[in-house]
């Protein structure tokens, strides 16, 4: 139980365009999504948390206007690039939370912006 | 200033011995502790938790030990096996019974020598 996909696994798109990750709760009801994004040999940063239904809560940096967050329902979260330039080339990973502490996270999706 | 840091960066392990991953943490407000365990290019999977109110939790192979006066965690793989080779994330929440997303440490490259 408690997985959580992600599509597409990889992406390459070219500068200034858009590009839309999808993540999904395939055997539960998520009440809560959250997206990280991880650089080569770093650690998984928080973007936003986002609530189903709801605005979502973007951490302090991250611009809300660039990377769009969608929880349309309580099993799909999307997360939009929009104008991608290089540097957002990163791994871009979600996860679920069902209502308790423990996050199922998906398997990201590696971006590459040229 | 990284709020949960795991000082190893590597550990090398002979199969069938014990690991030890250290975790410290600076944010008093964390109240529950989790350890994932992640793959290159792949999502992190959830290993173990403990809460601030426990001082140890055992799962299988895996024990987890918490000393809140110290902010100090620590992973307990025993025995050690060749498919335990991975990278072990720290993570922690300051929940305060909202929804907050997790704060990693930078993790910890554990090997299995055969």
């Amino acid at each position: 139980g408690a997985v959580v996909s992600q599509h597409p696994s990889w992406v390459i798109c070219k500068s200034g365009t858009s590009v839309k990750i999808e993540c999904r709760s395939l055997d539960f009801q998520a009440t809560t999504m959250f997206w990280y994004r991880q650089f080569p040999k770093q650690s998984l940063m928080l973007m936003a948390t986002s609530n189903e239904g709801s605005k979502a809560t973007y951490e302090q940096g991250v611009e809300k206007d660039k990377f769009l967050i969608n929880h349309a329902s309580l099993t799909l979260s999307t997360l939009t690039v929009t104008s991608a330039h290089p540097e957002d080339s990163s791994f871009y990973i979600c996860s679920a939370r069902t209502g308790g502490y423990e996050q199922y996270f998906g398997p990201g999706t590696r971006l590459t912006v040229t | 200033d990284q709020q949960v840091k795991q000082n190893s960066p590597s550990l090398s392990v002979q199969e069938g011995r014990i690991s030890i991953l250290n975790c410290d943490y600076t944010n008093s407000m964390f109240d529950y502790f989790l350890w994932y365990k992640k793959y290159p290019a792949e999502g992190p999977t959830f290993l173990i938790s403990i809460s601030s109110i426990k001082d140890k939790n055992e799962d299988g192979r895996f024990t987890v030990f918490l000393n809140k006066s110290a902010k100090h965690l620590s992973l307990h793989i025993v025995p050690s096996q060749p498919g335990d080779s991975a990278v072990y994330f720290c993570a922690a929440s300051d929940s305060g019974g909202g929804a907050d997303g997790l704060t990693f440490g930078k993790g910890t490259h554990l090997i299995i020598q055969p």
